[in-house]
């Protein structure tokens, strides 16, 4: 079955760190990928997507995610991180099938401690 | 230009009681998509349009929730009677049109407590 996991509920990283926030997918064929950050009492906002091409996307607020097809995986990262880059980010992956049906990950709180 | 619309933000009923949603999506998008967000989960796809069309809607209760978009521009979603588990964020989304590629834009969403 087709479906999209985020392992960690949530990711704590002090500022100025790194951090990675993980993605996998299980699907046939060739997927579109998506990240999306919704900030507290917020609707969802788009970050960036993969959709052909380098493997390495950028996006905004200086994040970007390595697309592995091998692995399956999508992982968001960001060089150095923000306090406020804490939110709720989630994983979409959209199948090409009939429906063009778009599966979300369940979301990883990210947490950035000053 | 103006973004996704939703109102009510915010809406607290009694449970059996009706409640009423609405979107205006971002101007010249064809395909509208009605979500249901859970606290601390990803979104639900309820029902999608293009235009006037719904073209997805297996995931909608039907026997409570009912959608409409008459003139392939805005959406109204209704559920009634409300029952106590329907309390979370009902978020509204649109595309210009069904490519894989296309981003959704998010409304701010619409948050109902249902007592």
């Amino acid at each position: 079955a087709q479906s999209v996991a985020q392992p960690e509920d949530q990711v704590n990283v002090a500022e100025g760190n790194p951090l990675t926030v993980k993605c996998t997918y299980s699907v046939s064929g060739n997927p579109y990928l998506f990240w999306y950050v919704q900030y507290p009492n917020r609707g969802l906002q788009f970050l960036l997507k993969y959709i052909t091409g380098d493997n390495l996307v950028k996006g905004s607020y200086g994040f970007e995610a390595e697309f592995n097809k091998s692995q399956t995986s999508f992982h968001l990262k960001k060089p150095s991180a923000l306090v406020s880059d804490s939110a709720l980010y989630f994983c979409a992956v959209r199948f090409m099938d009939s429906n063009y049906q778009l599966i979300w990950g369940a979301g990883t709180k990210l947490i950035i401690k000053p | 230009e103006a973004g996704v619309v939703q109102s009510p933000r915010y809406k607290i009923i009694e449970k059996k009681q009706p409640v009423a949603f609405w979107c205006n999506p971002i101007s010249g998008h064809n395909t509208l998509y009605w979500y249901r967000q859970n606290l601390g989960q990803g979104p639900e796809l309820l029902i999608r349009y293009e235009n006037e069309e719904a073209v997805d809607d297996s995931q909608l209760p039907k026997d409570r929730f009912s959608a409409e978009r008459l003139k392939g521009v805005d959406s109204t979603l209704k559920i009634q009677p409300a029952e106590l588990g329907d309390s979370a964020v009902y978020l509204c989304a649109s595309t210009p049109g069904e490519s894989g590629a296309n981003v959704l834009t998010f409304g701010a969403g619409s948050r109902l407590t249902v007592l």
